[in-house]
């Protein structure tokens, strides 16, 4: 089945653990995304990457990182998770014909 | 930067009401304009976008939105809501000229709830 898949669905964290979120396509769209999406807010974009090899910062990038080394997948680091990032994480991605974003599941992330 | 303001954060409606829900966006060039519905607990899926033509743009599930480009709005509508439009509603703005995939810019949300 086509589409977004990430992993994993949810995860408590103790602060200043590290963790990485996971992400894979397989409609081999070029762009890729990790927003945050947190009450009141809306979604804020953190990282990007236009095509395999690049990668792009967002709105909030801090605390977070992220690599693109190919068309699937688009990994999510928290190098030491802070209480702040816990959100609710959406990866998304698009070609390049500017229709819109396609969005995986989520990930819900809690960091105590 | 582009920005997008939704005026409602909350909406409660009856059903088979009819709905308006504001967005408007800050942009001085050319964009492309989109509604993403999140349904309780899933994940935002497209309803509707704007790319050129006509500035009247109908989606999936009876919605429809309208672009006005001297009022930088794109609101949406459905003239008869049911209890399954219970959902969050996020537009969203790109700038047509952005070149590179840099994303899209959200509003904060409307979260709507339909009575029965």
């Amino acid at each position: 089945i086509a589409g977004i898949t990430q992993a994993p669905t949810s995860q408590i964290l103790a602060a200043g653990r590290r963790m990485t979120l996971r992400c894979t396509q397989d409609m081999r769209h070029n762009a890729m995304y990790w927003y945050r999406q947190d009450l009141g807010l809306g979604l804020r974009l953190i990282h990007y990457s236009n095509t395999a090899g690049t990668t792009g910062k967002g709105e909030v990038p801090d605390g977070y990182s992220v690599s693109r080394a190919n068309t699937d997948d688009f990994p999510l680091t928290l190098a030491s998770a802070v209480p702040s990032q816990t959100s609710v994480y959406f990866c998304a991605s698009s070609d390049h014909s500017g229709t819109g974003l396609y969005f995986g599941p989520g990930t819900r992330l809690t960091v105590l | 930067a582009q920005s997008v303001s939704q005026h409602n954060h909350h909406v409660i409606l009856s059903e088979a009401a009819s709905l308006e829900l504001g967005c408007n966006y800050s942009y001085g060039g050319t964009v492309n304009l989109f509604w993403y519905v999140q349904y309780p607990g899933q994940h935002l899926q497209l309803l509707l976008k704007y790319f050129s033509g006509d500035p009247l743009v109908k989606g999936i599930k009876g919605f429809e939105a309208e672009f006005i480009k001297s009022k930088f709005s794109f609101n949406l509508r459905k003239p008869s809501v049911q209890w399954s439009d219970t959902a969050e509603y996020f537009c969203a703005v790109k700038p047509h000229s952005g070149g590179g995939a840099d994303g899209l810019t959200f509003g904060k949300g409307t979260h709507l709830i339909i009575q029965p």
